[in-house]
């Protein structure tokens, strides 16, 4: 168990929707990353927070946007959801920007 | 850009048979190159940091090294539990961000 928690586990939906994922970093850590990990393209970032503020965006989509919150959880919202956007989502944290990040157990999005 | 390539893809042994997994790296400066466990459907696990060529980390049957252009996983007498897939990732200092870059995996399997 790293200590990042996700949720939900598991989302299925349909396309055009709106789903949002929710984030808690390991206690202390103040670094939020996001990514999205398909079959055939590995393991992307999206978007990073620090400390509650925007810090870095990797290849994320208009569609999609992200928040830190001042008790540091996160939320990535996805939005007008398309059959592509079926991934799994992964939370990971770090204590600082430098060190290694710890992965939560990820949401698997399915969208019909 | 910064780039990660991993192989072989996928690796198959029989118990005891040691080998190693390669990631070949491009970066315009290496903060650190981070090596991960995957299982399927799980988040990955964080098992070592590297930080300048020569340095080698140890945890049980896993070894890992690195060079100025890239890193060795070694596997010594694996056992069937060590099956999954296993990610290398690299932190650079361009951008000001302290994203992971992966590459694609091995996926491992070792057989009893």
């Amino acid at each position: 168990d790293s200590g990042v928690t996700q949720t939900p586990k598991h989302l299925i939906t349909a396309t055009g929707q709106r789903v949002t994922l929710r984030c808690s970093p390991r206690s202390g850590d103040l670094s939020v990353y996001w990514y999205q990990q398909s079959l055939d393209q590995g393991l992307q970032f999206l978007i990073q927070y620090y400390n509650g503020e925007e810090r870095a965006k990797g290849n994320i989509l208009e569609r999609f946007s992200a928040q830190q919150f001042p008790d540091l959880h996160s939320e990535l919202n996805l939005s007008s959801l398309e059959l592509g956007d079926s991934a799994l989502y992964f939370c990971a944290s770090s204590v600082a920007t430098e060190y290694e990040q710890y992965f939560g157990p990820g949401t698997r999005l399915t969208v019909t | 850009e910064d780039q990660v390539t991993q192989s072989p893809e996928a690796l198959r042994l029989q118990e005891g048979e040691s080998s190693s997994l390669n990631c070949s790296y491009t970066v315009s400066g290496l903060r650190g190159l981070f090596w991960y466990r995957q299982d399927p459907g799980k988040g990955p696990e964080f098992l070592f940091t590297l930080y300048s060529a020569g340095e080698e980390k140890e945890k049980e049957r896993l070894k890992a090294t690195l060079t100025k252009k890239e890193s060795f996983l070694h596997i010594t007498a694996p056992k069937p539990e060590d099956s999954a897939t296993y990610l290398c990732a690299v932190q650079d200092f361009q951008g000001g961000s302290e994203k992971l870059v992966f590459g694609k995996g091995t996926k491992l399997t070792v057989n009893p």
